[in-house]
């Protein structure tokens, strides 16, 4: 139990160009996903929370009108990347956590790469 | 400000010893602290919770010990595998505040087992 899947599970775009990625609980209605961003090398920097049926929370230092993020469902959360650019080139990886339980539960990521 | 250090970015043991881990923080009064798995190009995969009014957990072959004075948590792997290399990180949850529910991840350490 407790699977969460990502979608596309890679994506090569060009600059200028915006970038879906959706976050699944297969099986588990998840009231609140996390999106986080790894670069190579470095561990999983958290960019926002969110809640379903209700606006994201984000970290400092992250644009909230670059990373759109839409929580519209128990089951689904997406991340959009717009007009991406490379240096967002990244591992984006979501979580999802059911209630206030402690343990979360992570997707397998979406590699980024903006040409 | 607060700071979680996995002192070993890399570390390397023969098949069959037993892997330890450490994980420091400072300036951080965490509730908790989790351990996860992270393989090459894929998801954290949660392994151990353990939480502040504990000082040791256990899971198979894992263990993990929390000491809140020394601001430090040990992770052990007994009997080690070659299939046991991955990249280990320890996240912290803060017991309150804006940050409450939020992992904050350390830098990971790459453990390799050699058969």
């Amino acid at each position: 139990g407790a699977v969460v899947s990502q979608h596309p599970s890679w994506v090569i775009c060009k600059s200028g160009t915006s970038v879906k990625i959706e976050c699944r609980s297969l099986d588990f209605q998840a009231t609140t996903m996390f999106w986080y961003r790894q670069f190579p090398k470095q561990s999983l920097m958290l960019m926002a929370t969110s809640n379903e049926g209700s606006k994201a929370t984000y970290e400092q230092g992250v644009e909230k009108d670059k990373f759109l993020i839409n929580h519209a469902s128990l089951t689904l959360s997406t991340l959009t990347v717009t007009s991406a650019h490379p240096e967002d080139s990244s591992f984006y990886i979501c979580s999802a956590r059911v209630g206030s339980r402690e343990t979360q539960y992570f997707g397998p990521g979406t590699r980024l790469l903006v040409l | 400000s607060q700071k979680i250090e996995q002192n070993s970015e890399a570390l390397n043991i023969q098949e069959g010893k037993t892997a330890t881990l450490t994980c420091n923080y400072t300036n951080y009064s965490p509730a908790y602290l989790q351990w996860y798995r992270q393989d090459p190009g894929r998801g954290p995969v949660f392994l151990l919770l353990i939480r502040e009014n504990e000082k040791e957990k256990r899971k198979e072959r894992l263990k993990v010990t929390f000491d809140t004075t020394l601001k430090q948590s040990l992770f052990h792997i007994t009997a080690s595998q070659p299939a046991d290399s991955a990249t280990y990180l320890c996240a912290l949850v803060a017991s309150g505040g804006t940050s409450y529910g939020k992992l904050t991840f350390g830098q990971g350490t790459i453990l390799t087992v050699h058969p």
